[in-house]
């Protein structure tokens, strides 16, 4: 089975702050990743796919960026919405989800 | 527009079994794979499997292959996830999913809380 794994856990962060999100797979899955946001009580949201493709209607200001096996969710400018948990999610073989990365309110 | 309406929550007795009802509208029902993914919780996202209607077939993940079913009906568009003997630590939200045009997630039920509790 492949495994992710992301870092950081938990990051706090202030708004306005860029922040950076990674996620590394335990072998080669291309470009097949994708990245979700999951605010509490709701069901996760996509934000980009194909490592590096932003979603219709997801705002810019959300970047992915990698290949093979690291890959990076870039926030540019946080905003009060962005505060949320982020997923990591390879779908090369099957589907397996990162641990999560928590983005807390410094 | 694609939209997965999920069945209500459900309690449940160790050792008993649950199923759970994804109804999906818009797009193509048959063509995409549709799986299930649980959360329990406080916890992460764990894919459970998967079924591809126009093929007939289904996936597992290993840790659930002994107790889980998953079905679809493509003449009323409806998924089901079956997971048997159920224990305390299957209580999480269980999740319908689709993909888009990719193999990510792009459509999402609202979630179905599934409490085993004696």
């Amino acid at each position: 089975d492949i495994q992710m794994t992301q870092s950081p856990s938990t990051l706090s962060a202030f708004v306005g702050d860029r922040v950076t999100i990674t996620c590394r797979a335990s072998q080669s899955i291309h470009i097949w990743l994708a990245w979700y946001q999951q605010r509490p009580g709701r069901a996760p949201k996509l934000l980009v796919y194909d490592a590096s493709i932003l979603e219709s209607g997801v705002p810019s200001r959300f970047s992915g960026s990698g290949s093979g096996t690291e890959f990076t969710l870039t926030i540019s400018s946080l905003q009060p919405d962005d505060f949320a948990t982020y997923y990591c999610q390879q779908y090369d073989t099957f589907y397996t989800f990162g641990q999560g990365t928590k983005v807390e309110i410094k | 527009q694609v939209q997965l309406v999920q069945s209500g929550s459900e309690v449940k007795k160790p050792g008993s079994s649950v199923t759970v009802s994804c109804k999906a509208s818009g797009g193509t029902f048959g063509n995409y794979a549709l799986s299930w993914v649980r959360q329990a919780p406080g916890q992460g996202l764990e894919w459970m499997g998967r079924v591809i209607p126009v093929l007939g077939t289904t996936n597992y993940a290993q840790d659930f292959q002994d107790r889980v079913t998953i079905t679809a009906d493509k003449s009323t568009n409806i998924a089901y996830l079956s997971l048997r003997s159920l224990r305390s630590d299957d209580t999480a939200v269980y999740y319908c999913t689709r993909g888009g045009d990719s193999g990510s997630f792009a459509f999402w039920g609202q979630g179905t809380l599934v409490t085993v509790s004696s």
